[in-house]
């Protein structure tokens, strides 16, 4: 198995600019989770899913993040409009559900730049 | 409100000599606890954890991690530490009552001296 994907691995905008993350989670996998990882707030979950349903997204920073998973096979990550503070590296991790839902399995993540 | 705590930024030991990089928690119920582990410019990968029963729990690459209950703590420990040990470790913890929001440590950095 590939493990989870992330594209990109690196992005770098200017404030005011639409992003788009992506993810792949590990097939089969019935759990997907957004976080974010930075230097002054450490790593910090944003949002999950479970069966491609938003569970919770108490972790969402403002409205500017939005997230969305329209099959088991994909999710994206959406900020509009990005902010320098935004920069981070996003992580996004997959769980097989019953029996091991709290093994997550992250991927590389996506190092944000926002100019 | 769950919390974990790692009281120690960074952890120095040398190559060969026991390691423990140390974790606290705070959890209403009965906690779900992580280790995990993060090398420079990857994801986190999971080491062990602790569900339920014997309260020494052994993962991966030769760690291991004592579940104490009466301190609240979840410490990880390996008896031979390896260079290729020094990596970042966060521990997590999770109340099963409150879904599968995970929270995360700040992180121990560890570096093994050769």
């Amino acid at each position: 198995d590939a493990g989870v994907i992330q594209s990109p691995r690196h992005e770098v905008t200017e404030m005011g600019q639409e992003v788009t993350l992506r993810c792949k989670p590990i097939s089969g996998h019935d759990y997907l989770f957004w976080y974010r990882q930075t230097m002054m707030r450490g790593l910090e979950l944003l949002i999950y899913f479970n069966n491609n349903v938003p569970i919770d997204d108490s972790g969402m920073p403002e409205d500017r993040f939005s997230a969305k998973m329209p099959n088991a096979s994909f999710s994206t990550l959406k900020i509009q409009p990005s902010e320098p503070r935004d920069s981070a590296v996003y992580f996004c991790a997959s769980s097989p559900g019953q029996g091991a839902v709290d093994t997550q399995y992250f991927g590389p993540g996506t190092r944000l730049t926002v100019l | 409100a769950q919390s974990v705590a790692q009281p120690e930024d960074q952890v120095n030991v040398a190559e060969g000599n026991p390691l423990t990089v140390k974790c606290t928690y705070s959890v209403s119920g009965n906690p779900y606890l992580f280790w995990y582990v993060q090398y420079p410019n990857r994801g986190l990968q999971f080491l062990l954890k602790y569900i339920t029963g014997d309260n020494l729990v052994k993962g991966s690459y030769g760690f291991e991690a004592e579940f104490n209950k009466s301190q609240t703590s979840f410490h990880l420990k390996k008896p031979s530490a390896l260079v290729s040990d020094s990596a970042l470790y966060f521990c997590a913890v999770r109340d099963p009552t409150g879904g599968f929001k995970t929270i995360f440590g700040a992180g121990t950095r560890l570096f093994v001296k050769a």
